[in-house]
């Protein structure tokens, strides 16, 4: 089994700040690497998927990068809607989600 | 629209037998494989298999292998997951999800299409 780690596992920050999690695998997968957001109650939204391609209808701020064992999201300028828990997936083998970061306000 | 519906929450008792399900409508149900994505309360993703309901060739996470059942049925564009003997610590929200490409290939690139979560609470 391939493990992922997120680091942080909960972030505090403020509206229009940048905000970076990272997600690291146990060993490499290339660039299979996707990005979800969960707000409390929902069902998880898809936005980066390939490590770096943006779902349709997903903001610009949202921005993903690396390949191999370690990847990035990126939020550019956080906005209010955007308080909520992020998990990274990899789909290399099977499949295994990372513990989530959760983004709660400063 | 794309869309998966699940159906109702369910409230059971250790050692019972479940099966719920996970409609599509909108696109061509056999051309995306679907997953089953556990979440207890209060915890994170865990992904538990995935099916192609092309032909219901099936792959499993190993900490759920022999566990559950994932199946489908074509002909309606239903997925389905059971259990043959229900623990309480299957207590959780399940969603069903569909993978973003055509065919195996799609597994690839995350899930795009989710749908609502059934809960389900196992109490003697």
């Amino acid at each position: 089994d391939i493990q992922m780690t997120q680091s942080p596992s909960s972030l505090s920050a403020s509206v229009g700040d940048r905000v970076t999690i990272t997600c690291r695998a146990s060993q490499s997968i290339s660039s299979y690497l996707n990005w979800y957001q969960q707000k409390p109650g929902k069902a998880p939204k898809l936005l980066i998927y390939a490590a770096s391609s943006l779902q349709s209808g997903v903001p610009s701020r949202f921005s993903g990068s690396g390949s191999g064992t370690d990847f990035t999201l990126t939020i550019s300028s956080l906005q209010p809607e955007d308080f909520a828990t992020y998990y990274c997936q990899q789909s290399y083998s099977t499949s295994q989600f990372g513990g989530g970061t959760k983004v709660e306000i400063k | 629209e794309v869309q998966l519906v699940q159906s109702g929450a369910e409230v059971k008792k250790p050692g019972e037998s479940l099966r719920i399900s996970c409609k599509g409508s909108g696109y061509s149900f056999t051309s995306y494989w679907i997953s089953w994505v556990r979440q207890m309360p209060g915890k994170g993703l865990e992904w538990m298999g995935r099916i192609d309901p092309s032909d219901s060739y099936t792959n499993y996470s190993p900490s759920f292998q022999g566990h559950v059942t994932i199946s489908a049925d074509k002909s309606i564009s239903t997925a389905y997951l059971q259990w043959s003997s229900l623990k309480a610590s299957d207590t959780a929200m399940y969603y069903c999800a569909r993978h973003r490409g055509i065919a195996a290939a799609g597994t690839y690139y995350g899930m795009d299409v989710w749908g609502q979560g059934t809960t389900v609470t196992v109490s003697s």
